[in-house]
C-alpha cells in the first residue's frame, strides 16, 4: 500500500508567516495529489488539485508544487482563517490514500 | 450550485445497522462519482469507497470491503452507505464527498457534505 508521509505533524506559526508543509509518497504519484483544508467542526475544503492548480475561489496565498514523491503545500502570509488541519491525498493509486494532516496552530 | 446534503446525527447500539444518505443536487451527481471517507475522532480521513450513480459501478478500499455497503438512487441524486454489525470502532464522522468529474473513480474530492456523525454505544 501506498504511504503519504506529512510533515511536520504540527506547526506553530504566526499571522503573516510564510508556511510550508511536506507530503512524501512512498512510491511515485506524478501530478495526481491534491491538498485538503478542515477547520474544526467542518467538512475538509479542496485547495490544490494535480499537484499545483488552485481550486477557484481559494485564496492565491495558497500555493502547491512537486511531482513524483514530494509535493508542498505553501501558506504565502499566514491568515487567521489560515490555522486548521492540512491534508495531502493522492488520486494515483485504488487507494486514494490520504496523509495523516498537519495542524497549524497559533504560535 | 453543487450541494451534498447528509442525513443528520445517528446513535446506535453495538450489533445494529445503519444507512447513511447524501442526497445532492443534480449537477453534483450527472457525470460524476461519489465517494465516501470516514473520520474517526480526532483523526485523519480514510476513503471508505465510491459509486457511479448513473449505473452504480462501485469501488471500494481494501481496508473497507466487506464490511460497508455502498448505494445509489439516481431517480432521487441520493447515495448511502450502509453499515452493518455496528462496532464501538464505527463510531465517527461520515462524509460524502463529489470526485471531480471525469472519466475516472480515481480523482480529488471537489465538494463535500457536512458529516453524518455516528455514536456506537450499549
Amino acid at each position: 500500500d501506498i504511504q503519504l508521509t506529512q510533515s511536520p505533524s504540527t506547526l506553530s506559526a504566526s499571522v503573516g508567516d510564510r508556511v510550508t508543509i511536506t507530503c512524501r509518497a512512498s512510491q511515485s504519484l506524478s501530478r495526481w495529489l491534491a491538498w485538503y483544508q478542515q477547520r474544526p467542526g467542518k467538512a475538509p475544503k479542496l485547495l490544490i488539485y494535480d499537484a499545483s492548480r488552485l481550486e477557484s475561489g481559494v485564496p492565491s496565498r495558497f500555493s502547491g508544487s512537486g511531482s513524483g514523491t514530494e509535493f508542498t503545500l505553501t501558506i504565502s502570509s499566514l491568515q487567521p482563517d489560515d490555522f486548521a488541519i492540512y491534508y495531502c491525498q493522492e488520486y494515483n493509486t485504488l487507494s486514494q490514500t490520504f496523509g495523516q494532516g498537519t495542524k497549524v496552530e497559533i504560535k | 450550485e453543487v450541494q451534498l446534503v447528509q442525513s443528520g446525527a445517528e446513535v446506535k447500539k453495538p450489533g445494529e445497522s445503519l444507512k447513511i444518505s447524501c442526497e445532492g443536487s443534480r449537477d453534483a451527481f450527472n457525470t460524476a462519482w461519489i465517494g465516501w471517507v470516514r473520520q474517526m475522532s480526532g483523526k485523519g480521513l480514510a476513503w471508505m469507497g465510491s459509486i457511479y450513480p448513473g449505473d452504480s459501478d462501485t469501488r471500494y478500499s481494501m481496508s473497507f470491503e466487506g464490511q460497508v455497503t455502498i448505494s445509489a438512487d439516481a431517480s432521487s441524486n441520493t447515495v448511502y452507505l450502509h453499515l452493518n454489525n455496528l462496532k464501538a470502532s464505527d463510531a465517527a464522522i461520515y462524509y460524502c464527498a463529489r470526485l471531480a468529474p471525469g472519466s475516472s473513480s480515481l480523482h480529488y474530492f471537489d465538494y463535500w457534505g457536512q458529516g453524518t456523525l455516528v455514536t456506537v454505544s450499549s
